[in-house]
């Protein structure tokens, strides 16, 4: 069992469809994370939460929007997606931001198909 | 500049045997943490291994070492007695502690099939 859920695990979705990722962590972390892993790319970190801040924005265009509304949990809303956006989607926890032994926690990830 | 690097794309090894997935690293930071990642097809990245820059002994899980060479930069991870649920892929972190960017950077993985 996993300290952090994601739903739903499967999405596919139109391009003129809206919408959102769901991510909960139960281990009273302080930092959540967005990653994108698309096939054969390295892992992309989209965004960065911390303390419900946004502290980072990896340049992801504006058809990905992320609320962070507590600690806990934050979302991922889609809109207006293209193909190329088909990925896996993990969302990840750690207890702070900053500091060498703060260990990143994933989620099972959500796959998105947009046709 | 790429920080972590993982050489094979692929690698086969033979159930019941030990085997070594590379990964070597780029830091200035004197102090930085290791991290070992393995995905399933599934999809979901399960944290394996955490090497601290300051730790003088190798890190151990069960299994899973990791092969710390300080001076040559590298973090090796090693799987003994592999087992057909080893095959995934494995991915090599690191977090900079002190001044660097606190955000991970993350290797591109290695394909490991354990065969029968």
């Amino acid at each position: 069992e996993t300290g952090v859920t994601q739903t739903p695990r499967h999405l596919v979705m139109g391009m003129t469809n809206k919408k959102s990722l769901k991510c909960e962590q139960h281990l009273g972390h302080n930092a959540m994370y967005w990653y994108k892993q698309s096939a054969k790319k390295p892992l992309e970190l989209m965004f960065v939460y911390s303390l419900e801040e946004r502290v980072e924005n990896n340049s992801v265009p504006s058809r990905f929007s992320p609320e962070c509304p507590n600690s806990s949990h934050l979302f991922l809303h889609l809109h207006t997606l293209q193909p190329e956006d088909s990925a896996l989607y993990l969302c990840a926890s750690s207890q702070a931001l900053q500091g060498m032994g703060n260990t990143i926690y994933f989620g099972e990830g959500s796959w998105l198909t947009v046709v | 500049a790429q920080k972590i690097t993982q050489t094979q794309p692929g690698m086969f090894v033979q159930e019941k045997e030990a085997v070594t997935l590379d990964c070597t690293y780029d830091t200035s930071d004197p102090s930085y943490g290791l991290f070992w990642y393995k995905q399933p097809s599934s999809g979901e990245m399960i944290f394996l291994i955490y090497q601290g820059s300051y730790d003088q002994q190798n890190a151990t899980e069960g299994r899973y070492s990791l092969n710390f060479q300080k001076a040559r930069k590298s973090a090796n991870l090693v799987i003994s007695a592999s087992q057909l649920g080893d095959s995934a892929m494995y991915f090599c972190a690191m977090r900079e502690g002190q001044g660097g960017s606190y955000i991970p950077t993350f290797g591109r993985g290695t394909s490991l099939i354990v065969h029968p």
